[in-house]
Formats: structure tokens, sequence, C-alpha cells
């Protein structure tokens, strides 16, 4: 079945960049979407990539997406204090009602 | 557009009560889905609804689980029979089409003592 994965705990000091990681399974994946939780909070989309693209910039964000190693990275550009959040990875696969599986997570400790 | 609404925020129930939570999605969404997120993970795909149609059930979804869309606008999420492994946060979000993003409520959060 689909399987996301990410690192658990990403250490950054503020004002540096931020690049978070996910690797993926489903070849047929269709968009993949980077979503961002506070504490007490849902999931609030911060971006995403149609699979045929490789890279999408918007503003501090940057998403690299490498089809072939089923990678994708979230660069935040100038990282502040108030990025510090879990990020999650997801895919939306192709088959059936095109499930969207979330990976685990990757905790954001922004340091002033 | 006012968001995707949960409701409640919070419920702390004792073991073997029913429970039912609301969701609200965002309206002319006509697609919308229950999620369940446990500590330290991430969201597990419940169920989903396409109008008042239920397409999809995970296998997360015991026999104690039931949501339903009558007339698919709002969504129901009912328990019952509650166990303490059912605690967790508890997830709705819509989507206007197949493609597009999930847009989430802020969740339930679901305490069973």
């Amino acid at each position: 079945g689909e399987d996301v994965e990410q690192s658990l705990f990403l250490s950054v000091r503020e004002g540096d960049s931020s690049v978070i990681n996910c690797t993926y399974t489903d070849s047929s994946s269709t968009y993949l979407y980077w979503y961002k939780q506070e504490p007490g909070a849902g999931l609030q989309l911060l971006t995403y990539i149609f699979s045929n693209m490789d890279m999408k910039q918007d503003q501090r964000l940057t998403v690299l997406l490498n089809k072939k190693d089923k990678h994708l990275s979230l660069r935040i550009a100038d990282t502040q204090t108030g990025d510090s959040a879990i990020y999650f990875c997801a895919e939306r696969g192709s088959g059936g009602y095109q499930k969207v599986t979330f990976g685990t997570g990757t905790k954001l400790q922004v340091i002033p | 557009d006012t968001g995707v609404s949960q409701n409640p925020r919070h419920k702390i129930t004792k073991r073997g009560q029913n429970v039912t939570f609301r969701c609200d999605p965002i309206s002319e969404h006509n697609r919308l889905y229950w999620y369940r997120q446990t500590l330290g993970q991430g969201p597990e795909f419940l169920t989903y609804f396409q109008n008042e149609a239920q397409l999809e059930k995970s296998r997360l979804l015991s026999d104690r689980f039931s949501a339903e869309r009558p007339k698919g606008s709002f969504s129901t999420l009912e328990i019952q029979r509650t166990e303490q492994g059912d605690s967790a946060m508890y997830l709705c979000a819509s989507s206007p089409t197949g493609n597009s993003p999930l847009h989430f409520g802020n969740g339930t959060r679901l305490t069973v003592t």
C-alpha cells in the first residue's frame, strides 16, 4: 500500500533555511502536499505540487519533487519562530477515489 | 468561506458510552473526509463521502463507528461503546473536486476515560 515517510525532528536557527524531506512509495501519485499543524489545531495547507512538475516556489516556500526517487522536499527560507510547528507531507494516489495518505510529520523547532 | 467547522472541540466520555461528532464542510465542497490522528502520528484515513454517498471506508473503521452525510452537506461520526483506544483527534476535511487539496477543520479531541 501507500507509505509516506518523514524524519521526526528538525532544529534550525532563526533566519536560516529549513529543509524538510519526505519519501513516498506510490509511483502513481498525482499530487503531493505540504501541511502545517500547530498545537491543538487542524492541518493548514501550505503548498502543493502536481506530479509532472519538479519545482514550485511560493514566497518563502520552495517545493522540490524528484519523481524518479519518489522524494519531496520543502524548503523554508529565512525561518521564523512562527514557523515552529509539525509539517506533514501527503500524497494523493491515482486509484479508486484517490486517497490522500499522510506521513508521520516532522517537528520543526526554530531557535531564536 | 468560513472554513470547515467541527463540533465539539473537545469531548471527554467514559468507556462504553456513545459519542457523536459533527462536521460542517466548506459550502459547495461535495467531498468530505474523516481522519483520525493519534499523538505523534499523521492523520489516518477513516472514510470518504461524495455528496451523500459514502464511497470508501478504512479497515480502521470498526463496526462501532458509523458516519453519515444525509443531505450531502454536514456529516456526523458516531462511535458506539467507546474504548480507551478510541482516544484521538478526529479530523474532518472537505474538497470541491477529487484533485483539490483537502481543507481541514480544527478537529474534535476525544478522551475516553
